[in-house]
């Protein structure tokens, strides 16, 4: 099946740095990456989707500039958390879909600290 | 907006019991219904469900969608401690195939 691989697995961060997240397809080409938060004892909630060589769209209440997500080849998306606070905490999970896969498959997550 | 709600929030049984989840939908132009387990980590696929009354089977699990009705049920028969876990519901509409999700079933199965 579909593999979608996620790093860092998990990450502490200062107050006001940036920490960036890789979504990789791999063994297909992702032509759309959904981005997915979630945040303790709630339910996964969509953030952005984007698609290959294109710009992000970002769903409602989403901070674009502060959520940037590149999108620049077949099989690797990134989400950069810029200057995160303590409430940017949270699970971030990524799946793609393309060729066939339909996005179902999730990448193994990134439990963000931030202090 | 699509919605997807599922119930009950939180149960707890025995082990050897049987357990009914279920996932109620609101969702323009309905693809497919899904549902996770989900531990510590990301969620694992489970089911996938797209036509109405055809009962999907793993084990222990089992699914099946009533598209006129707009739900599905997840059941789990003879329950293990290893079933523990939050069951996902979520339903892939109109936007392509990002899903939407529901709350969650916390499951606690105790020995």
């Amino acid at each position: 099946g579909a593999v979608v691989s996620q790093h860092p697995s998990w990450v502490i961060c200062k107050s006001g740095t940036s920490v960036k997240i890789e979504c990789r397809s791999l063994d297909f080409q992702a032509t759309t990456m959904f981005w997915y938060r979630q945040f303790p004892k709630q339910s996964l909630m969509l953030m952005a989707t984007s698609n290959e060589g294109s710009k992000a769209t970002y769903e409602q209440g989403v901070e674009k500039d502060k959520f940037l997500i590149n999108h620049a080849s077949l099989t690797l998306s990134t989400l950069t958390v810029t200057s995160a606070h303590p409430e940017d905490s949270s699970f971030y999970i990524c799946s793609a879909s393309g060729q066939g896969r339909y996005g179902y498959t999730f990448g193994s997550g990134t439990r963000l600290t931030v202090v | 907006e699509d919605k997807v709600v599922q119930s009950p929030l939180s149960l707890v049984v025995h082990e050897g019991d049987t357990v009914t989840l279920n996932c109620s939908y609101e969702v323009t132009n309905f693809r497919s219904l899904l549902w996770y387990k989900q531990e510590k980590k990301a969620p694992t696929f489970l089911f996938m469900l797209t036509s109405s009354g055809i009962e999907k089977k793993s084990g222990r699990l089992s699914s099946i969608l009533d598209k006129k009705e707009l739900f599905s049920i997840l059941n789990i028969t003879a329950t293990q401690t290893g079933d523990s876990a939050v069951y996902l519901c979520a339903v892939a509409g109109h936007a392509g195939n990002m899903l939407t999700f529901g709350g969650g079933t916390r499951l606690m199965v105790k020995p």
